[in-house]
């Protein structure tokens, strides 16, 4: 069966420091992969997504990047956190028709 | 340009029916699904119908899909207080593997 590994669940981190979030997929191959944030416990905002290996498209413009080194593991990174960068950040994979299933989330506190 | 509307909240006793309502603007959408996020978790799908249909029904769920009015609706029947979250409304375009996201009802359970 298919599933979905994000962590760290938890992160605080200052601000100025580097930031590399990972996901993982297992039990099938050449999922679409995508980082939503969700601020304030409410809407999803599409950061990024991947359809292959090395293939990523952003959202909106942001001191964030992603990237896909290997068809099934998601990378989420910054060089320098801000304090907007706070919030809930959550993974996911989709196979078309059969919408998203997502990571667990992880909660991000920069301070 | 695509959009997906909900109420933000919802209340109802315990045992009463939820419904909540939701609307898009997309007529070429193939799928619509139903999420459901609980406090500090990622979302969970719990149902999705086709848009060729009209009525899916899944235990305590009915979804119902008015295709002209471009209405989407999910009936919780027995509301349990397990289901207070936040249930999020999504469709899929043809044209690409993403999902249009509405901004999520919080569902609250009065005793």
């Amino acid at each position: 069966s298919q599933t979905i590994h994000q962590w760290p669940a938890t992160l605080v981190q200052p601000v100025g420091s580097p930031l590399s979030l990972e996901c993982t997929v297992e039990g099938t191959s050449n999922p679409n992969l995508y980082w939503y944030r969700q601020a304030a416990g409410r809407g999803l905002q599409l950061l990024f997504y991947s359809v292959g290996i090395g293939q990523i498209s952003s959202e909106v413009p942001q001191n964030l990047s992603a990237s896909r080194p290997q068809d099934r593991q998601f990378i989420l990174s910054s060089k320098k956190l801000l304090l907007s960068d706070s919030g809930f950040y959550l993974c996911a994979w989709s196979v078309w028709g059969y919408g998203y299933t997502f990571g667990s989330g992880t909660r991000l506190t920069v301070v | 340009g695509e959009d997906v509307e909900q109420s933000l909240f919802l209340s109802v006793r315990e045992g009463d029916s939820s419904v909540i309502n939701c609307t898009y603007t997309d007529s070429s959408s193939t799928y619509l699904y139903w999420y459901k996020q609980e406090p500090g978790a990622g979302l969970q799908l719990l149902t999705y119908i086709f848009s060729n249909m009209d009525m899916k029904q899944d235990q305590r769920l009915t979804v119902l899909l008015n295709k002209k009015d471009k209405h989407l609706s999910l009936r919780i029947a027995d509301t349990q207080t397990g289901d207070s979250a936040i249930y999020f409304c999504a469709e899929s375009v043809a044209s690409n593997y993403q999902l249009i996201w509405g901004a999520g009802t919080k569902l609250i359970i009065k005793p």
